[in-house]
Parts: structure tokens; sequence; C-alpha cells
């Protein structure tokens, strides 16, 4: 059973269009991170939910809003694909999170490419 | 400057060596975490900790919270070991966020 899956692995697509990425998380987790992978492997923290509420917005493009439909899923949704958003997203999750301190136990990331 | 940083950057080592990569940070903390990534690009968590020293295996981690400075060890290296480790933190007021290093590309040759 995977912990923590996302889809879809892979993304192409055109600039312009709107995509969404899924994460789902059966651990239990109250806690649910969405990170940037850019070109250089550099990881950033984009949002973060618990309780399905947002905790975390880290000054990212008013394009991207995530929404956490319940606490085991964290979707994030990508309005007007740039190039520039060509990256990998990781999906991540931990028990509760917000005073640090916690294990976070991350998703197989999805692929995105702009063309 | 980054409020995490690792060195070195890229690193190669012979099968059976003993490797070291450091992490220093600018912030107050609640953690810190160890995390591996494949060359097949999955995350893992190795470690976290916010004092002392941790061991699994053959992997080590160390923090010294009043020089703000933690190691990785790997004894007897293994090419198998051969990935992107990455130092990332939680600061003490910030929800839980994970603040990253730059990773250190590790390659062990047989």
């Amino acid at each position: 059973d995977t912990a923590v899956s996302q889809t879809p692995k892979y993304l192409v697509t055109q600039m312009g269009n709107d995509k969404s990425i899924k994460c789902e998380q059966n651990l239990g987790h109250d806690t649910m991170y969405w990170y940037k992978q850019d070109s250089k492997k550099f990881l950033k923290i984009m949002f973060s939910y618990n309780n399905k509420e947002l905790i975390i917005n880290e000054t990212v493009p008013n394009r991207f809003s995530p929404k956490s439909p319940d606490k085991a899923h964290l979707n994030l949704h990508i309005n007007s694909l740039e190039l520039g958003d060509s990256a990998v997203y990781f999906c991540a999750s931990s028990q509760g999170g917000l005073a640090g301190g916690e294990t976070q136990y991350f998703g197989p990331g999805t692929r995105l490419l702009v063309l | 400057k980054n409020e995490v940083e690792q060195s070195p950057q890229n690193l190669t080592a012979q099968e059976g060596e003993f490797i070291t990569i450091n992490c220093s940070y600018s912030v107050g903390i609640s953690a810190l975490h160890w995390l591996q990534q494949h060359p097949g690009g999955g995350i893992v968590s190795l470690f976290m900790l916010s004092s002392g020293k941790k061991k699994h295996g053959r992997l080590i981690a160390t923090i010294n919270i009043q020089e703000k400075h933690s190691s990785l060890h790997i004894t007897a290296s293994h090419p198998r070991d051969s990935a992107v480790y990455i130092c990332a933190v939680t600061g003490s007021s910030q929800g839980g966020k994970l603040i990253f290093g730059q990773g250190t590309e590790l390659s062990v040759k047989p």
C-alpha cells in the first residue's frame, strides 16, 4: 500500500493550459504539503494544510490553487501554465507538523513539463 | 545566502570509504531532517533530530544546536548509497514547513 501517492506521475502540456495534480495519503496524517523542485534540484515549500485548513502559502502566484476536500487529500490546480512552472512537484504529509519536529513522508513526485 | 547550507555539493568516493556531509543553518529550528533522494527521484526521510546523535545501520546523524551544525556520516560506503542527500530544517515558528539545503550529490564507485 502506497503511503503518499500522486497522480499523474508525468504531465506534459502546452503553455496557457490548466492542469491539476492530485495527492492522497493513507497514513492518517493531519498535515499535508506541496513542494516544488526546480531544474537545479532545489526544493521549496509551496503550501501546507492542516486538517483541510491552509496554514502556509509561501508567496506562490495565485495561478496555483490548492484544495483539500478532506485531510487525506491535497490537490494542486494550476491555471494558465507558464514555461517556468516546469518542475517536479512533491506532495508530503506528517502526523501533526504545525510546531515542526515531525517526520514527513513524500509522494513519488509529479514531473510537469510545459511546452 | 540560503538559510540552510550544505557541503560539499558533490562528492565522489570509493566503495568502503567513510563519508561525511555537513549542514549549517542560520535560523532557529525545532528539528533537522536528513533526506535521501534516489536517482529515480523519490525522497525518503533518513533522520529527524533535535539534539545529539542518531544511528540507523551504516548511517549516523549528529547535531550541535549551539553551533547550528549537523553532519551525516556513512560508514563502509557502497555504490547503492549513491544518491542526493538533502539537509532540511523545520523552523521553530514556521508551521512545520521544511527549509531545504541545496543537496549533496554522492557517487560511490565500486
